[in-house]
């Protein structure tokens, strides 16, 4: 089985750097995703590691390390529309059928 | 083409109607999800079409009937819910197994 853990509630200030982190037991592994999800609306991928290290995309970067069962999502130069719940997801072996999400954590972005 | 669209977005139901939530995509993917997610909690896994078969059911309760007519379209039908059922209901697609998953904007569904 899997088990995802993840703050519930994080606050930053517009403008600053914000780190969520993301804990995981698994049976198995084949990658982890996070997605950005607004109240009411459907989740949008951010980002995908498989592999340890740093993945780099705009104002958003994430780090994977397998060894610890670790990753965290880094968000730069908040913006209020960045106020949203960040799920982080694991995918067990086999198939992406197996996708498990963690509780999510609702980041608050403040002026 | 690069969406996931679901209709209807609202629903509101009593325990005796049948109703149908729809779900489709036009970018060839194989695979087609329903996930069921309620207030500030994270997407539940329900059924898994993977070249239109059934390939999971996650153990749902039988007034959950998924349906995929074909490789485009995805079907959930809704028959004797309970009001415990109400949730926002989230179709997927992916191309394949590795790839990621592309989310509709889902269905609100109450039950009255």
């Amino acid at each position: 089985g899997q088990n995802i853990d993840q703050p519930t509630e994080m606050t930053a200030t517009e403008g600053a750097i914000v780190q969520i982190n993301c804990t995981y037991q698994t049976s198995g592994f084949n990658g982890l995703f996070w997605y950005q999800q607004h109240a009411g609306e459907a989740p949008t991928f951010l980002s995908y590691n498989v592999l340890d290290g740093l993945e780099e995309k705009g104002r958003f970067s994430s780090f994977l390390s397998r060894s610890k069962g670790y990753s965290y999502l880094l968000l730069k130069e908040l913006q209020m529309k960045d106020s949203a719940s960040y799920l982080c997801a694991v995918r067990g072996p086999g198939s992406a059928r197996q996708l498990t999400f963690g509780s999510g954590t609702q980041l608050t972005v403040l002026p | 083409d690069t969406e996931v669209t679901q209709t209807p977005k609202h629903l509101v139901m009593g325990m005796t109607n049948k109703k149908s939530l729809k779900c489709e995509q036009h970018m060839g993917h194989r695979a087609m999800y329903w996930y069921k997610q309620k207030a500030k909690k994270p997407p539940e896994l329900m059924f898994v079409y993977s070249y239109e078969k059934l390939s999971i059911n996650e153990s749902v309760p039988s007034r959950f009937s998924p349906e995929c007519p074909n490789s485009s379209l995805l079907n959930l039908h809704l028959h004797a819910l309970q009001p415990e059922d109400s949730a926002l209901y989230l179709c997927a697609s992916t191309w394949g197994d590795r790839e990621k998953l592309f989310f509709g904007s889902g269905t609100q569904l109450s039950v009255l």
